[in-house]
């Protein structure tokens, strides 16, 4: 399998741009989660999904944040307006729930955002 | 709520030292226990995992085992290299009555080889 697939891998925009980050999870998981990851917060989760449906989105810091699922092969994570603060690494990570699964993730490479 | 506790870092050891990199734990189910490794640039993999008590999780040399007694899941190595320059995450998810939950994240330990 490919893995988990994200992309852009590098975003450099302008404060109050939109950006939309996307992932591609492993064919046949189940689970999708998004973090994030600063130096000075670490590893974020900002929501996650359950057979496309969104189960926990305790993690978005704002409205200005917002994660869709339309189907079990692609997952978007879009801020609007970004700004400075918004700048981390965001990773999208893989699961599947089945007899005999121990409950490992599997993350993609991630996406290195950077708002001037 | 579930917790995952691990030593703060940097870790700074010569090359062959061994390795011990402690994990404590709070969960109220019967967690999974990870840790995962996360290179300069790189996404997070993981190393090793147990899913029960006294289970032994290994791979490329490093090993934790899972202690219910001491709600703890410490990684070792007998002895590191400048390659295993990274930082190591430990985790868990627990098992609900729907199944496995959100995987729970320490805070991660930088670990940095010289040689």
């Amino acid at each position: 399998d490919a893995g988990v697939i994200q992309s852009p891998r590098h975003e450099v925009t302008e404060m109050g741009q939109e950006v939309t980050l996307r992932c591609k999870p492993i064919s046949g998981h189940d689970y999708l989660f998004w973090y994030r990851q600063t130096m000075m917060r670490g590893l974020e989760l900002l929501i996650y999904f359950n057979n496309n449906v969104p189960i926990d989105d305790s993690g978005m810091p704002e409205d200005r944040f917002s994660a869709k699922m339309p189907n079990a092969s692609f997952s978007t994570l879009k801020i609007q307006p970004s700004e400075p603060r918004d700048s981390a690494v965001y990773f999208c990570a893989s699961r599947q729930d089945r007899v005999g699964s121990t409950g490992e993730l599997f993350f993609g490479e991630g996406s290195r955002l950077t708002v001037l | 709520g579930d917790s995952v506790t691990q030593m703060e870092g940097p870790v700074t050891l010569s090359e062959e030292a061994f390795l011990t990199i402690n994990c404590t734990y709070t969960a109220t189910g019967y967690p999974s226990l990870f840790w995962y490794v996360q290179y300069p640039g790189e996404g997070l993999q993981l190393l090793l995992k147990a899913t029960k008590a006294d289970d032994k999780g290994s791979n490329k040399g490093f090993e934790a085992t899972y202690r219910k007694e001491t709600t703890s899941f410490h990684l070792e190595k007998g002895s590191v290299q400048v390659s295993d320059s990274a930082v190591y995450f430990c985790a868990l998810s627990d098992r609900g009555n729907t199944g496995f939950q959100k995987l729970v994240f320490g805070t991660g330990t930088r670990l940095l080889v010289s040689p």
